[in-house]
């Protein structure tokens, strides 16, 4: 398996509750982030977290670093139906300038 | 406002056409990035360069090249076009440096190779 992986491949909630999606890689990592991507459109970013850091905060996102367990989490508090989209984390490798994407996880939020 | 261009949205082409991405960002970024997006495959790096006329062969490189001669421009040049290479195909930016984070993605060219 490549290194960002991210759990479930697909998720289906009803609008107000909230989403778990997670990640797991494999090698050393800078920093973890995390995309999201509207059906055909380019990536966005979301939230960023450095090796050294274990939780951040951004608006209704909360993401988690476990560097022991090589895992990370994203939680959507209180999910919209604009939240449908594709999430994607992407890892670094210490030392290159490649990021590694994951295969994502297809949440869609039900009004 | 950043932002990262790509020159067209939908492309069709023949196979053993010579196809040209142009990625065009506004951000006076070093590192630019193209990847491809298949089905059950996600993001795979092509092709990055961390400099002007600087390159570096990504994961799947083979049937593809690139061309950086100014800073803010990277194409992606697929040299005999395949039809294994219809994909989607994402370009990105990012500042210098090693680890430096975020990446500010363009809207895609969706190619299909005939």
């Amino acid at each position: 398996s490549q290194q960002g992986e991210e759990d479930p491949q697909a998720l289906s909630i009803q609008e107000g509750e909230n989403a778990t999606m997670n990640c797991s890689y494999k090698t050393s990592i800078n920093n973890l982030q995390w995309y999201r991507q509207n059906s055909g459109r380019g990536l966005v970013h979301l939230i960023l977290i450095r090796s050294n850091e274990r939780e951040k905060h951004s608006g209704r996102l909360r993401v988690t670093l476990d560097t022991s367990k090589k895992s990370s989490s994203l939680l959507i508090t209180a999910s919209r139906a604009a939240d449908t989209a594709s999430y994607f984390c992407a890892t670094d490798s210490t030392g290159t300038y490649k990021y590694i994407f994951g295969t994502g996880t297809r949440l869609k939020v039900l009004a | 406002d950043v932002k990262v261009t790509q020159s067209s949205r939908y492309l069709v082409k023949r196979t053993g056409e010579k196809v040209f991405l142009e990625c065009v960002q506004d951000m006076d970024h070093e590192n630019m990035f193209w990847y491809r997006q298949d089905p059950g495959l996600g993001l795979r790096l092509i092709y990055f360069s961390y400099d002007v006329k600087m390159k570096e062969k990504g994961d799947i490189p083979e049937g593809y090249s690139v061309s950086r001669e100014k800073k803010e421009r990277f194409s992606l040049i697929l040299e005999s076009a395949s039809t294994n290479q219809t994909s989607m195909y994402l370009c990105a930016s990012s500042l210098p440096g090693l680890g430096q984070g975020t990446q500010y993605f363009g809207p895609g060219t969706r190619l299909l190779v005939l």
